[in-house]
């Protein structure tokens, strides 16, 4: 199974900052990473499809980006409806993998 | 507008079979793959598996392939989980998610305890 090692698995942040997110895939997988944003209670929300592509709704504070085989969720000027758990994936290869997930939390 | 609704989830005994179910509107339900994804509580996402459109290929993560069950009616735009041999690591929130995970449902909550 293709292995999705995320980091970090917590931050701690103020509002303004600027926060990136790392998946890094064990194998190629090339654009077939999403990103997912989830608050307490609720279901997952796509962020960024294929790596890059901002999903309908989204800020323009959110930004996907690949470097290889790894992969970053850039948030800018962080607000506070940003506060949250985020999630990548992979679905190049089964079965799909998820990264094991980043919290954010206010300073 | 798309919607995903899921239901079939409780209590279930260790051992015991449970089936949920996702219901579906707002789309052209047989012409997506669909998939679940379930959370224990507390821990991250983990994909269980997803069906295509005439239910010819389904594809499950390896260490529930032979636990879980994956169908689909298309004439009640309804998606199935088919759970059995239910362990406590089964407690989870299980989600029905449209192809490419650009929708999903609310959850149902399925706790595996005596």
């Amino acid at each position: 199974d293709i292995q999705m090692t995320q980091s970090p698995s917590s931050m701690s942040v103020s509002l303004g900052d600027t926060v990136t997110i790392t998946c890094r895939a064990s194998q190629d997988v090339g654009i077939y990473v999403n990103w997912f944003q989830q608050k307490p209670g609720k279901s997952p929300r796509r962020m960024i499809y294929r790596a890059t592509n901002l999903a309908d709704g989204v800020p323009s504070r959110f930004s996907g980006s690949r470097s290889g085989s790894d992969y970053s969720l850039t948030i800018s000027s962080l607000e506070s409806e940003d506060v949250a758990d985020y999630h990548c994936l992979q679905y190049d290869e089964y079965p799909y993998t998820f990264g094991a997930g980043t919290k954010l939390e206010l300073k | 507008e798309v919607k995903l609704v899921e239901s079939g989830g409780g209590l279930v005994q260790p051992g015991r079979s449970l089936k949920l179910s996702c219901a579906a509107s707002g789309f052209s339900f047989n012409d997506y793959w669909m998939g679940w994804v379930r959370q224990a509580p507390g821990k991250g996402l983990e994909w269980i598996g997803e069906i295509n459109q005439d239910s010819s290929t389904i594809n499950y993560t390896p260490s529930l392939k032979d636990k879980f069950t994956i169908s689909r009616d298309n004439a009640q735009n309804t998606l199935y989980l088919q759970m059995s041999k239910l362990g406590s690591e089964d407690t989870a929130i299980y989600y029905c998610a449209m192809e490419g995970f650009a929708y999903w449902g609310q959850g149902t909550l399925v706790t595996v305890s005596s």
